[in-house]
């Protein structure tokens, strides 16, 4: 079994839609949570990061953290075409800099 | 702007010739990685610098090396490149080990490595 596990998709919603992303994880060490975005031939970038438990809203992403479940979720609203790409959660400990990623979802928003 | 810079964006390789990967900084970060990701993978971290400590993954083949020469660059080395070598490299920094909050990891652009 993968420390995380993260559906690949692709994901395909039209325009406006409201899309929800998610990674398991096995490993209950696991305290910091991260999202990642990635565009096609482009490195990774940071999107969202969460301590513990909770929710954290920044414009139209929301991520949550449910350690007791070791589920977390990246809810996107008002899907634009611009947010076609893949997303990769990663976590970590926090007592080191090594983070495990999930495969990504590749996410589609069409027009 | 401060970013992480890869050079070569794409790179060709034969079997068996080594081939060097470059990586450079301008956020004066203490920590840089070398991450492998293939098609539809999770990246796979090969090794870490924290400043001149080399940290490397268990299971990282012998065949990758690294160097950090100063603070703002480091390179990849693949000794004798095999057909799975073939991915992207990603390089990343983040400011210091020592917490969480300062663990953000910036990335690179990544080096697609064919090997024919």
């Amino acid at each position: 079994q993968k420390e995380v596990e993260q559906d690949p998709g692709p994901l395909s919603v039209p325009e406006g839609a409201i899309v929800s992303l998610n990674c398991t994880y096995s490993n209950s060490a696991f305290q910091y949570f991260m999202w990642y975005r990635q565009y096609s031939r482009k490195g990774p970038e940071l999107l969202m990061y969460t301590y513990s438990s909770g929710n954290k809203e920044d414009g139209r992403f929301t991520a949550q953290v449910d350690k007791s479940s070791k589920y977390i979720s990246l809810f996107i609203r008002d899907s634009q075409p611009s947010d076609s790409a893949t997303y990769l959660c990663a976590m970590t400990p926090g007592t080191a800099s090594k983070l495990t990623f999930g495969t990504g979802t590749r996410l589609q928003v069409t027009l | 702007d401060a970013m992480v810079i890869q050079n070569p964006r794409y790179q060709v390789t034969q079997f068996g010739k080594p081939v060097t990967l470059s990586c450079s900084q301008t956020l004066n970060h203490n920590v840089m990685y070398w991450y492998q990701q293939k098609s539809s993978q999770a990246p796979k971290l090969l090794f870490h610098y924290y400043d001149k400590d080399f940290n490397n993954e268990a299971d990282t083949p012998d065949n990758f090396q690294s160097r950090r020469p100063n603070t703002s660059f480091c390179f990849l080395d693949i000794r004798s490149p095999g057909l799975g070598d073939a991915a992207m490299y990603l390089c990343a920094t983040s400011r210091d080990s020592g917490g969480a909050s300062t663990d953000t990891q910036y990335f690179g652009p990544g080096t697609r490595l064919t090997v024919l």
